[in-house]
């Protein structure tokens, strides 16, 4: 079965730049979607279709895709960005959908 | 604003069914373009998809689920159904009603905790 693949934990400081990959062998043909997800809540969309960023979502987070790999980018990372971080796109046919394992974000 | 609730027992029995139903709210579910899905998260592990329903009734599943599932839609009543046979313990986790637009899932329920359980 497809899978798409994050490292477990990413750790910043206040201010920096955080940036979180996700590969998977289907992303140059498939559009990817980032989510974030504080504890005990719904995952929250807050980047469509590799690089758009949803209404309402701060101009701070960033999509970027290279081949196979896609990139969630936080600059100037604040105290409330820090959650789990989950990629998630299609196989290659289009027909099913997959979660990449999510990245912990420190703020440390 | 499209909002989303899903309802449902809390507690099942292994092997007897799990039942959920997703009610939607500002937005229709008789609605081309939309794919109704559900979703689920075992505590601390990713989310998984596990199906959509369509306002045809076209339904498309996860195929390590799909012997085992049923969904369905009520555009009456505008809500959206699972319903899930021969459950195990591998079945527990926190369920997800969510909308499925152009490849992503922009509409999310709160979920709803089900526990496989005797």
């Amino acid at each position: 079965s497809y899978e798409l693949t994050q490292p477990p934990s990413v750790s910043v400081s206040p201010g920096q730049t955080a940036r979180i990959p996700c590969s998977g062998d289907a992303l140059p043909r498939q559009y990817s979607y980032w989510y974030q997800q504080k504890a005990g809540q719904a995952p929250v969309v807050v980047i469509t279709k590799d690089v758009e960023r949803p209404s309402g979502i701060p101009e701070r987070f960033s999509g970027s895709s290279s081949g196979t790999t896609v990139t969630l980018t936080i600059s100037g990372v604040q105290a409330e960005d820090e959650a789990d971080y989950y990629c998630q796109s299609a196989d290659d046919s289009g027909t099913y959908w997959v979660f990449g394992g999510g990245t912990k974000l420190t703020v440390l | 604003q499209v909002q989303l609730q899903e309802s449902g027992p809390r507690l099942v029995k292994p092997s007897e069914s799990l039942s959920l139903t997703c009610t939607v709210s500002g937005g229709s579910v008789n609605s081309g373009g939309l794919y109704w899905s559900w979703i689920r998260q075992p505590a601390g592990k990713r989310p998984e998809w596990i199906g959509y329903v369509y306002y045809t009734g076209h339904t498309n599943y996860s195929p390590s689920l799909k012997s085992r599932l049923t969904m369905s839609l009520d555009t009456s009543k505008n809500l959206f159904s699972l319903s899930l046979t021969s459950v195990t313990a591998a079945d527990t986790a926190v369920y997800f009603c969510a909308r499925l637009k152009s490849g992503g899932f922009d509409f999310w329920g709160h979920g709803i905790p089900v526990t496989v359980a005797s």
